[in-house]
């Protein structure tokens, strides 16, 4: 089955500044791939996907880029503020089932 | 506009018991899928069911089953609970028309004792 590793688990950056977080997927058939934020108590939250047909979409300050090739696709938080700290999942799909990489905690330090 | 709703939001049972969880999707969804949210650990599909059927299942053992109802809701049935079933249940709503994205619940978390 699909397997997603995640980089880094934890993620520290100081308020303003950029964070990226990375993923990789190892079954090629995978064509759909969003990313969820999730806070304390909370349930996931879909911040953006992307389906394998685009290399890069944006909203805001959040862009998600997919190298279908690499089988791997990146998160770009831009001008990131407090309320961007959070556990970030990626996740990949071919059909229905979402198989999730394992987080990274971000850190907005101020 | 109610999005996905789980009942309870907390539970605690002993081992060999069994529990069943609740979810209402969100309005104008017909597809539920549920997931195991270990302590840490990103969420792993359980099933999901659409049109009263399981249309895909993860890899969970049978004493996961599930139902869902003619308004879309749906249930989650663990039987004979073991230690390692305490984690936080996320419930998880879509369209059938067009697959993705998927909404999820805020989670049931069920404690083994």
């Amino acid at each position: 089955g699909e397997n997603v590793e995640q980089h880094p688990s934890t993620l520290s950056v100081q308020e303003g500044d950029s964070a990226v977080i990375k993923c990789t997927y190892s079954d090629s058939a995978s064509n759909y791939f969003p990313w969820y934020k999730q806070e304390l108590g909370k349930g996931p939250q879909l911040i953006i996907d992307i389906r394998s047909n685009v290399g890069e979409k944006k909203d805001q300050r959040i862009a998600v880029t997919l190298n279908k090739t690499a089988k791997h696709f990146s998160l770009h938080i831009t001008e990131t503020q407090p309320e961007d700290s959070a556990v970030y999942f990626c996740a990949a799909s071919i059909t229905d089932g979402l198989t999730f990489g394992k987080g990274t905690h971000l850190i907005i330090q101020p | 506009d109610a999005g996905v709703t789980q009942s309870p939001t907390h539970l605690i049972k002993t081992r060999g018991q069994q529990v069943t969880l609740r979810c209402s999707p969100k309005s104008g969804h017909d597809t539920v899928s549920w997931y195991q949210q270990a302590l840490g650990q990103g969420p792993q599909f359980i099933f999901q069911y659409y049109e009263e059927e399981e249309r895909q299942r993860g890899n969970f053992p049978d004493r996961f089953s599930g139902h869902q109802f003619p308004n879309y809701s749906s249930e989650l049935n663990v039987n004979a609970l073991l230690l390692g079933d305490s984690a936080l249940y996320l419930c998880a709503s879509s369209l059938a028309t067009g697959g993705q994205p998927q909404h999820f619940g805020d989670g049931t978390r069920l404690s083994i004792l």
